[in-house]
């Protein structure tokens, strides 16, 4: 069974630039939520969607943004990126109704220069 | 004030000694406690899933929870240079959350 992909691992931007992160859950899983990943703060929560809808959402500004598709896949989108977002963000799925293990994919890098 | 404290180490033990990583959260309404690994390069991956108070064991981990003291531990015994990882504590208020609140993670090496 696939894991949780997500696309592009890597990514270099500039300042001012906007940029969109893909995920593909494992088959079967119809909740997706976001991480931002920092070495200063660590994993934080974005937001969480399950059908489509976005169920809860982190402390994060406006210029982060998501939504997922009918097939369970997601995009998150960040808008006139800054330096500080420069972090892994990780994306997981989970099957709904379980105990709520969340299966991480392995991260998009993102640098901000 | 973070909501889950957890010291980022690094942290170093021989191959076979028992490690101890430990974190301590504020919120006395969390119910669900776990422990994720995270590899170099990799997404983290779930370890231990509890339920409240108590200890649970799988192999050669144990983890415990003291909520009155809003405390958790992961144990590693007879540790092995596998076990060489970042280890994360996350904490839930609601069964099958998406929503974890994490510590800041603890690099552990263990030297062959």
């Amino acid at each position: 069974k696939a894991g949780v992909t997500q696309t592009p691992r890597y990514l270099i931007k500039t300042r001012g630039q906007q940029v969109t992160l893909s995920c593909s859950p494992i088959s079967g899983h119809r909740s997706v939520s976001w991480y931002q990943q920092t070495p200063g703060q660590g994993l934080q929560f974005l937001f969480e969607y399950f059908s489509e809808t976005q169920r809860n959402k982190g402390n994060f500004p406006g210029r982060f943004s998501g939504r997922q598709f009918s097939n369970s896949r997601s995009e998150m989108n960040v808008s006139t990126l800054e330096l500080g977002d420069s972090a892994l963000y990780l994306c997981a799925s989970s099957f709904s109704g379980s105990t709520g293990e969340l299966f991480f994919g392995e991260g998009s890098r993102l640098t901000v220069l | 004030q973070k909501e889950v404290e957890q010291d980022p180490g690094p942290l170093s033990v021989p191959e076979g000694a028992i490690v101890s990583l430990n974190c301590t959260y504020s919120n006395s309404a969390f119910q669900y406690f776990m422990w994720y690994r995270q590899y170099s390069r990799k997404g983290p991956e779930l370890l231990m899933y509890t339920y409240s108070s108590g200890n649970k064991e799988d192999g050669r981990f144990t983890a415990q929870v003291d909520k009155s003291s809003k405390y958790i531990s992961l144990f590693i015994r007879d540790s092995q240079p596998s076990d060489s990882a970042t280890y994360l504590c996350a904490m839930s208020l609601i069964q099958g959350a998406q929503k974890l609140v994490f510590g800041q993670g603890t690099r552990l090496t263990i030297n062959p």
